[in-house]
């Protein structure tokens, strides 16, 4: 069964700060990662999507690296701003569930990390 | 595009209620989901579909059904509500097993 863990829990930081988020993931065969933002009440909005074939992808100040072979993924955010502050959460897309003849990769999602940005 | 949107925003039932939580997109996408989100449980998949007419369970099917008749909609049935399905619905959809997973707004559902 594949399992994603994030690390840390919890992160308060200066703004300014770059940072760094953890994912890391049990089973490497998936079709692809991707990084989620949730504010408190709301939904979750799409940040990063990484390909299973793919290093890293960027957006803006995110850049998103993948080690399919190791089970690892991380967000960098650079020049953190107090709008970042959120829960960031990873989820893998694993090969897998089959329905009418069709595979569907069900998302499994880490825990989170709840990010605070002070000014 | 709207995306994904999700009716009603909250919602009160009494235990052994039932109702029905909308799902509709308007992106053509025919990889449909529904998860409920509980505080230490994470995000957890209820149902899933691959198009019109193909439903399947996901990891907590008890106690909810779905349907999907056309690709735009997918709503999801309480048949008997319950406290222990208080909780947070999202609703998702994509292209495909390769394209971004995206979601609505969701809905809180306290089942007293």
């Amino acid at each position: 069964k594949q399992e994603v863990t994030q690390i840390p829990a919890a992160l308060s930081v200066p703004e300014g700060e770059n940072l760094v988020l953890n994912c890391s993931f049990t089973d490497s065969a998936i079709y692809n990662l991707q990084w989620f933002r949730q504010d408190p009440g709301k939904g979750l909005t799409s940040l990063l999507l990484i390909q299973s074939s793919q290093r890293e992808q960027t957006s803006g100040r995110l850049n998103a690296s993948l080690d399919k072979s190791s089970g690892r993924s991380t967000l960098y955010i650079a020049a953190s701003q107090p709008g970042d502050s959120a829960t960031y959460l990873c989820a893998v897309r694993p090969e897998g569930l089959y329905a009418g003849g069709t595979s569907y990769g069900k998302l499994t999602f880490g825990q989170g990390t709840i990010l605070t940005v002070h000014p | 595009n709207a995306g994904v949107t999700q009716t009603p925003k909250f919602q009160v039932l009494k235990t052994g209620q039932s109702m029905t939580l909308q799902c509709a997109q308007d992106m053509n996408h025919e990889y449909m989901s529904w998860y409920r989100q509980d505080p230490g449980m994470g995000l957890r998949l209820i149902h899933y579909s691959v198009g019109a007419g193909i439903t399947d369970q996901g990891e907590v099917p008890n106690g909810y059904n779905v349907s999907r008749s056309t690709t735009e909609d997918f709503p999801l049935r309480l048949l008997s509500a319950a406290p222990s399905q208080t909780s947070v619905y999202f609703c998702a959809s994509s292209e495909d097993n390769f394209k971004t997973q995206y979601f609505g707004p969701g809905t809180r559902l306290l089942v007293l």
